[in-house]
């Protein structure tokens, strides 16, 4: 069964501090990993793709990796932000599926405080 | 504005009564999703369209209908059928179905509750 693991659950970090997510996948056959933010009542953003080729992706402060042979991924965010605090979620896509086949880890809420 | 709108933002439903969500893109994309989210759990799908006239059930469609007459709108219909409507739903749209790459647009979500 594809499964999507997110830790940890729930993450409180002072404004100004780095912190790194985690997401580990069963997903088979692999084909890409997204990385989403998902304010309180509002839909997911997307922050980066990654492919089985590529091991990093960088948007702003956003820093994803990916580890194809240990299936793991994980997101750094760099000098938190107020606006940072979000749920993040992981999403794992099958290969030679089509978009229509995700699947999503159940999130990992950040907390930012002053 | 290019974008994916969802009407209405909030909406609550008595038990028994069929409602409809409301989803609109004018992206021009050919896919479009709709998703269950509920507290601590991942997106779970609904439906989904990739052309107009034709959709497909996703892992929980019992309870739920759909209609794809046109490219732009993708409504969710919430029947009496469904054990527990009460959650966050989501309405998603792709450009082109086939590309592995393909981002999900999301919109703004609808919040239904069932008294």
């Amino acid at each position: 069964k594809n499964q999507v693991e997110q830790s940890p659950q729930s993450l409180i970090i002072l404004e100004g501090k780095n912190c790194t997510l985690q997401c580990n996948y069963t997903v088979s056959p692999f084909s890409n990993l997204r990385w989403y933010k998902q304010d309180t009542g509002r839909g997911p953003v997307s922050l980066t793709i990654m492919t089985f080729s590529e091991n990093t992706k960088s948007n702003g402060r956003y820093t994803a990796t990916l580890d194809a042979d240990t299936k793991q991924s994980s997101l750094h965010i760099t000098a938190s932000q107020l606006s940072d605090s979000a749920s993040y979620i992981c999403v794992v896509s099958v290969s030679g599926a089509g978009s229509y086949q995700l699947t999503f880890g159940k999130g990992t809420k950040l907390s930012v405080i002053p | 504005d290019g974008g994916i709108t969802q009407s209405p933002k909030y909406l609550f439903r008595k038990e028994g009564q069929n409602v409809t969500l409301s989803c609109e893109q004018n992206l021009n994309h050919d896919a479009m999703y709709w998703y269950r989210q509920d507290p601590g759990q991942g997106l779970r799908l609904i439906y989904y369209s990739q052309i107009v006239n034709d959709f497909q059930k996703g892992d929980i469609a019992e309870g739920y209908s759909v209609s794809r007459e046109k490219k732009e709108s993708f409504p969710l219909t919430v029947t009496s059928a469904q054990k527990n409507p009460t959650a966050f739903y989501l309405c998603a749209s792709t450009p082109i179905p086939q590309r592995e790459r393909n981002e999900q647009f999301f919109g703004p979500g609808t919040r239904l509750t069932v008294l």
